[in-house]
């Protein structure tokens, strides 16, 4: 079965440079959320989008943003990139009608 | 609002065991609930989910969870641990918003 696809699986990057993660849904899922998972942390909730309109809004930093497309595909975009930003990085889906929460195995950012 | 509160960070079990992670929540609907394991370095995996109906929840692996309104908790449970049980399992709500997880309980499994 298809599943959630993110890119890429790690990703280093220095303080203050950008970065780009990519989530490719499951096909038919109307709902994409992104997480932000600290070391030894549970995941934090940053943001969703609903037929490819904002949804819900959680913790996420006024430096991320994030888009969805035509295709459903959604990219986070995560500007002036800090120390504390290194984390994984957790894109999920899921049908309106059915509410379990497919994940990806996520991106590991690493800002150094 | 919605919360979760896992008891115990750590949780130790022989090989053959009863495994049993606690889980409590605060929903201000009725909520569904969820069971994901995490291994070191991978995904959330899903377990098992309560929606609507039976009480008794079936996951993969053997785990097993009941939803008990009137304690407002949602326990996992497993009759005999096996070593490739070790992981994090995370406990998570959703009502009006978003999954909202708890912090995780790491279950270690010696032989």
């Amino acid at each position: 079965a298809a599943g959630v696809i993110q890119s890429p699986r790690h990703l280093i990057k220095e303080k203050r440079e950008t970065a780009t993660l990519k989530c490719y849904p499951i096909p038919r899922h109307d709902t994409v959320y992104w997480y932000q998972q600290g070391p030894g942390q549970d995941p934090q909730f940053l943001i969703s989008f609903y037929e490819k309109m904002q949804s819900d809004k959680g913790s996420i930093p006024d430096r991320f943003s994030a888009q969805q497309f035509s295709d459903y595909h959604s990219e986070l975009n995560m500007s002036s990139l800090e120390l504390g930003d290194s984390a994984l990085y957790f894109c999920a889906s899921s049908e309106t009608s059915n509410y379990g929460y497919t994940f990806g195995s996520g991106t590991r950012l690493t800002v150094v | 609002a919605q919360s979760v509160t896992q008891l115990g960070s750590h949780v130790s079990v022989s090989e053959g065991a009863l495994v049993l992670l606690r889980c409590n929540y605060s929903s201000s609907v009725p909520p569904y609930l969820f069971w994901y394991v995490q291994y070191p370095n991978q995904g959330l995996q899903l377990l098992l989910k309560y929606t609507t109906g039976a009480t008794l929840v079936k996951g993969i692996n053997g785990f097993e969870a009941e939803f008990k309104k009137s304690e407002t908790s949602f326990h996992l449970t497993k009759p005999s641990a096996h070593m490739s049980d070790a992981a994090e399992y995370f406990c998570a709500v959703k009502g009006y918003s978003t999954l909202t997880f708890g912090k995780g309980t790491m279950l270690l499994v010696s032989p």
